[in-house]
């Protein structure tokens, strides 16, 4: 098992620019979500979804889109870059929040800066 | 408001010796812990959980203490090794309410093991 992927592992964009960041697990988890590390900062929760076609925003979903056509990938979209966005950006997902014991898988994160 | 807090952005604890993380939080709707463990340009990985009808989860070296009375947990790490240093990230969650609103992060504390 690869566990979860992302894509890329850095990313320079300008301001206005728009982006997807890629995640993808093949552990066939039902919850996947998306965090941001900045500086000094614990991980937020910016979106998270409990199955395909299901989800939902976190602590600090603007500025950014997701969505859950299958399974195995929760793509992460940035509308219009900017620089409060710089930040390292880490997808996660487990089997269920509910049933298990909420231990969450992490990818290696994406590090994104908006100049 | 941060509802999960590590006081101690650092702590330095000689090898072998025991290692002390702490952790409080002020959401009394939280019924799961976990302790996440981060090396440089890598995602979290998880090392232990507790329940909230437990006092005390074991595994190995690390064992994590909870006093919900006092909204605190902690996290022992003995003896301590030099494959230890690295972010310590204690977060929160409310399962019973559905937890799929994700985890609480604090801001993490980062521990470093001397020779």
């Amino acid at each position: 098992n690869a566990g979860v992927t992302q894509t890329p592992k850095f990313q320079v964009l300008k301001t206005g620019q728009s982006m997807t960041l890629q995640c993808a697990q093949d552990m066939n988890h039902e919850y996947m979500s998306w965090y941001r590390q900045d500086p000094g900062m614990g991980l937020r929760l910016i979106h998270y979804s409990v199955g395909a076609g299901i989800t939902d925003q976190g602590e600090v979903p603007n500025g950014y889109n997701v969505s859950r056509s299958t399974t195995e990938d929760f793509p992460l979209r940035l509308l219009s870059a900017a620089p409060s966005q710089t930040s390292v950006y880490f997808c996660a997902s487990s089997y269920s929040p509910v049933l298990s014991s909420y231990e969450q898988y992490f990818g290696p994160g994406t590090r994104l800066t908006v100049t | 408001d941060q509802q999960v807090k590590q006081n101690s952005p650092s702590l330095s604890v000689q090898e072998g010796r025991i290692s002390i993380l702490n952790c409080d939080y002020t959401n009394s709707m939280f019924d799961y812990f976990l302790w996440y463990k981060k090396y440089p340009a890598e995602g979290p990985t998880f090392l232990i959980s507790i329940s909230s009808i437990k006092d005390k989860n074991e595994d190995g070296r690390f064992t994590v203490f909870l006093n919900k009375s006092a909204k605190h947990l902690s996290l022992h790490i003995v003896p301590s090794q030099p494959g230890d240093s690295a972010v310590y990230f204690c977060a929160a969650s409310a399962r019973s309410g559905g937890g799929a609103d994700g985890l609480t992060f604090g801001k993490g504390t980062h521990l470093i093991i001397q020779p």
